[in-house]
């Protein structure tokens, strides 16, 4: 089984509004980290956000948001007030705490495509 | 500040000559890691080094593939003798570790990545 599943390989939407990228992941770990890259097409990965998973509230950053359901394992993306910057390529990627000493890595999914229309 | 610096951003090489990428990672960062991306695998890390001692390189592809990281600020990867199916992206980078704590939960801040290398050998 996938560890980090993107199930939207891409996302539309209209410049002002609101969009939700989903990631679900998988782990048995109790202890655990969320993160969502951004790759724009100049290829560099921009981190945008972190929620661990003994967080009480839910991350933000600036228009990001990271919608955090634990009992789901699911932890989506929201950007509010799209803006033409933010077409790029999303990537969730998860680190597991105790995965036998492998604490520092990351799993990534496979991404989605957000294009923001003008 | 400076983000991670990688060098050089684009590379052309022929099959069969030697291929160095460049890191300098983030000042006062003590892990580093080393990813490709394709578009057939994704993102994969290929190695991990903290405070400067490679700790896992079981994601290096075999052994024409070697990285070395000689102080805190400086990496590089190295491909002797390349070939085509090493075209790629690859991403240098750079995290704080809280010392002597690395196994434990939490002990590993957000990686930031430096702004890549794209490879070609033709």
């Amino acid at each position: 089984a996938q560890k980090i599943t993107q199930t939207q390989p891409g996302m539309f939407v209209q410049e002002k509004e609101a969009v939700t990228l989903d990631c679900t992941y998988d782990t048995s770990d109790p202890s655990y980290g969320l993160f969502w890259y951004k790759q724009p097409s100049s290829g560099e990965m921009i981190f945008l956000i972190y929620q661990g998973s003994y967080d009480q509230q839910n991350a933000t950053e600036g228009r990001y948001s990271l919608n955090f359901q634990k009992a789901r394992k699911s932890a989506n993306l929201v950007i509010s007030a799209s803006q033409l910057g933010d077409s790029a390529m999303y990537f969730c990627a998860m680190r597991e705490d105790y995965s036998g000493g492998s604490n520092y890595k990351l799993t990534f999914g496979k991404g989605t495509l957000l294009t923001v229309n003008p | 500040d400076a983000g991670v610096i990688q060098s050089p951003r684009h590379e052309v090489t022929e099959m069969g000559q030697e291929v160095t990428l460049r890191c300098k990672p983030i000042s006062g960062h003590n892990s580093l890691f080393w990813y490709r991306q394709t578009m057939m695998r994704g993102l994969e890390l290929l190695i991990y080094f903290n405070n400067n001692v490679p700790i896992d390189d079981s994601g290096m592809p075999e052994d024409r593939f070697s990285a070395k990281m000689p102080n805190a600020s400086f990496s590089t990867l190295k491909i002797q003798p390349s070939e085509p199916r090493d075209s790629a992206v690859y991403f240098c980078a750079s995290s704080f570790s809280w010392p002597g704590l690395e196994g434990l939960a939490g002990a590993f801040n957000e990686q930031y990545f430096g702004p890549g290398t794209r490879l070609t050998v033709t």
